[in-house]
């Protein structure tokens, strides 16, 4: 049972639309992520957040934006959508462990498809 | 050269073979080594991790590590039809950085 939620599943917009893909987790990790992932392809890291009021950028360049006003709650903004923004958007978050019972294991929502027209 | 590769497959095994999946990567300063599956239209959903040298045992599957080859490996055992899918190793590196390969598709045939 999912614990981490994404709306919509699926968007399909057009050119110059804003638009924002919501997250939200109920497990309480601290940290949060935003993967953009295309078919047969690596999953991309183009957000990341420590906690609240923390965003900083992956290693993916991308033209959207993240807020993290609340633990629970992660929404990525593209203010305006451009065709080279159709992906898959997967959210995901994880808890502060040791490696040894798990650090950085990723809890992943079920993902947004994005096609912009 | 990719930070994290992985033979994208197919690689087809028959029900209740053994399948063996590797990867290798770049960082020797990785710290964390994970086995994601991913189903056909669905996200990603941990499997193993492993984080020390060895061999780590969960069912049908286990994790190999060999840090000094920058190795890992996933054996599922008694493969069946419903392990056909796309196995992602990632990497952590230290902090937020977790790497993904491309992943290797399985397919078990009944």
């Amino acid at each position: 049972e999912a614990d981490i939620y994404q709306t919509p599943r699926y968007l399909v917009i057009g050119t110059g639309k804003k638009i924002t893909l919501e997250c939200s987790q109920t497990m309480g990790h601290d940290k949060m992520y935003w993967y953009q992932q295309d078919p047969g392809m690596e999953l991309h890291l183009i957000h990341y957040s420590y906690g609240v009021n923390s965003t900083e950028k992956g290693d993916l360049s991308s033209e959207s934006t993240v807020s993290r006003i609340r633990t629970e709650h992660f929404p990525l903004t593209l203010e305006s959508a451009r065709p080279s923004h159709t992906s898959q958007y997967l959210c995901a978050s994880s808890a502060t462990r040791d490696p040894g019972v798990g650090a950085n294991v990723l809890t992943f929502g079920a993902g947004s498809r994005l096609t912009v027209l | 050269q990719k930070e994290v590769e992985q033979n994208s497959g197919p690689l087809s095994v028959p029900e209740g073979a053994i399948a063996s999946l590797n990867c290798t990567y770049s960082d020797r300063g990785s710290q964390s080594f994970f086995w994601y599956r991913q189903y056909s239209g669905k996200s990603p959903e941990l499997i193993m991790f492993i984080y020390s040298n060895g061999d780590k045992e969960d069912g049908r599957f286990t994790a190999q590590l060999n840090k000094a080859s920058q190795y890992v490996s996933l054996l599922i055992r008694d493969s069946q039809p419903s392990d056909s899918a796309t196995y992602l190793c990632a990497v952590n590196t230290g902090g937020f950085k977790t790497i993904f390969g491309a992943g290797t598709r399985l397919f078990v045939k009944a």
